[in-house]
């Protein structure tokens, strides 16, 4: 089974912090990518990965930026937070380019911001 | 206009009712998902397809590429069914999902 883990369930801030919400995938996968969800606007792209140090901005890739230093783990970063970035945020994975290859969803990391 | 619509947004039946849930979406795509989401839980993928239908247990998905619409059906739905469904679609050439936001669906005992 594809195992995707994030780093914790549950994470409170402060404004101005510089939060780190981490991301691993098992399964060897090219691709990663890290999603918020907010109610009445789904799930919204922040930044994507297909392979090692390569990153590419998705649609809000405002106030956030990625790390990928190593096939397995993706990391968001917040480099000071607002209160506009509480939401739940969601890291995927999948398999290689140049297919529709299903994406593996982790549970998900609610983030509030104080 | 989102490129992906869904409905209805909510929906309410009594267990053991048929469930059909649409999703349209606007552009050429190679694939579309259907995924599953319960509270407070991670999302699973229930379905990916091109074209045609698939069936997995009480659940059917049907996609038409012509008139760019796909169906999630549930047979004899269950409480145990009630979750957010959520339909996301793979543009040509392009590694990213674009998503509906989402139907939420109860099912009453």
């Amino acid at each position: 089974d594809v195992k995707v883990t994030q780093s914790s369930r549950y994470l409170v801030k402060r404004t101005g912090e510089k939060v780190f919400l981490e991301c691993v995938q098992d399964m060897d996968h090219e691709n990663m990518f890290w999603y918020r969800q907010d109610p009445g606007l789904g799930l919204r792209l922040i930044y994507f990965s297909y392979d090692v140090k390569m990153k590419e901005k998705g649609d809000i890739p405002e106030g956030y930026s990625v790390s990928r230093e190593k096939k397995e783990r993706f990391s968001l970063i917040l480099e000071s937070a607002s209160t506009n970035q509480t939401s739940m945020y969601l890291c995927a994975s999948s398999g290689s380019s140049g297919a529709p290859y299903e994406q593996y969803f982790g549970p998900g990391t609610r983030l509030t911001v104080t | 206009k989102n490129e992906v619509e869904q409905s209805p947004q909510n929906l309410t039946a009594q267990e053991g009712e048929f469930i059909t849930i649409n999703c349209s979406y606007s552009v050429g795509i190679s694939a579309l998902h259907w995924l599953q989401q319960h509270p407070g839980g991670g999302i699973v993928s229930l379905f990916m397809l091109s074209s045609g239908k698939k069936k997995h247990g009480r659940l059917i998905a049907t996609i038409n590429i012509q008139e760019k619409h796909s169906s999630l059906h549930i047979t004899a739905s269950h409480p145990r069914d009630s979750a957010v469904y959520i339909c996301a679609v793979h543009l040509f050439g392009n590694e990213k999902l674009t998503f509906g936001t989402g139907t939420r669906l109860t099912i009453i005992p």
